[in-house]
């Protein structure tokens, strides 16, 4: 079964904090995604990547870095967190999204800002 | 990607049959229709996906529409464990397979025990 892993279920940081959240799928898969989801908004696309070192931008990149050094590891960087960044953080890995492949989740993280 | 359209809730009783709703008029002849659904608390899974027939799995059915403008996913025996937000999302066959999938807001279907 494809696994992929988010480095913390919940996180409490405080305003300004720099802050990491990562992301290790264990089968191989070239895209991996960030989104952020909120009551009301749906998920919403933050990063993604397609390949090892390559990055492109979601719906919502402000604020928000990424970082993909190894094909597993996909890492989130929030650079000076602020509250409203206080949301759940989902991760998602896939082969090429043609017609029938899969998009696996994380169980996600739930960062709040204080 | 093509737009869809859902019923932001639905109620079912436990056992009984579901048919969750999706329409998206503007599908184009290579969008394939998939199915997620996010349990409480857990990030979006796969349920089903198909282009033309309808398809069965051993979570659901897949019942697409000859027209193929709407579709409905249909889970045979409602369980408590069935209820989540469920996503209908369009995926076009030509795309080159580096863009991510498009969520919705999804239905948001009940059980009752």
């Amino acid at each position: 079964d494809v696994k992929v892993t988010q480095s913390s279920r919940y996180l409490v940081k405080r305003t300004g904090e720099k802050v990491f959240l990562e992301c290790v799928q264990d089968m191989d898969h070239e895209n991996m995604f960030w989104y952020r989801q909120d009551p009301g908004l749906g998920l919403r696309l933050i990063y993604f990547s397609y390949d090892v070192k390559m990055k492109e931008k979601g719906d919502i990149p402000e604020g928000y870095s990424v970082s993909r050094e190894k094909k597993e590891r996909f890492s989130l960087i929030l650079e000076s967190a602020s509250t409203n960044q206080t949301s759940m953080y989902l991760c998602a890995s896939s082969q090429p999204l043609h017609s029938g492949e899969t998009q696996y989740f994380g169980p996600g993280t739930r960062l709040l800002v204080l | 990607d093509a737009k869809t359209t859902q019923p932001n809730s639905m109620e079912s009783n436990e056992e009984e049959p579901v048919h969750l709703p999706c329409n998206h008029s503007t599908i184009s002849g290579t969008d394939y229709i998939h199915w997620y659904r996010q349990l409480p608390s857990q990030g979006p899974e796969y349920v089903i996906h198909g282009l033309t027939s309808n398809v069965n799995n051993r979570m659901a059915s897949l019942a697409i529409a000859e027209d193929r403008k709407s579709s409905t996913l249909i889970l045979h025996r409602a369980t408590l464990r069935d209820a989540a937000v469920y996503y209908c999302i369009l995926r076009d066959v030509d795309d080159s397979g580096n863009t991510p999938l498009v969520f919705g807001k999804g239905t948001r279907l009940s059980v009752i025990a």
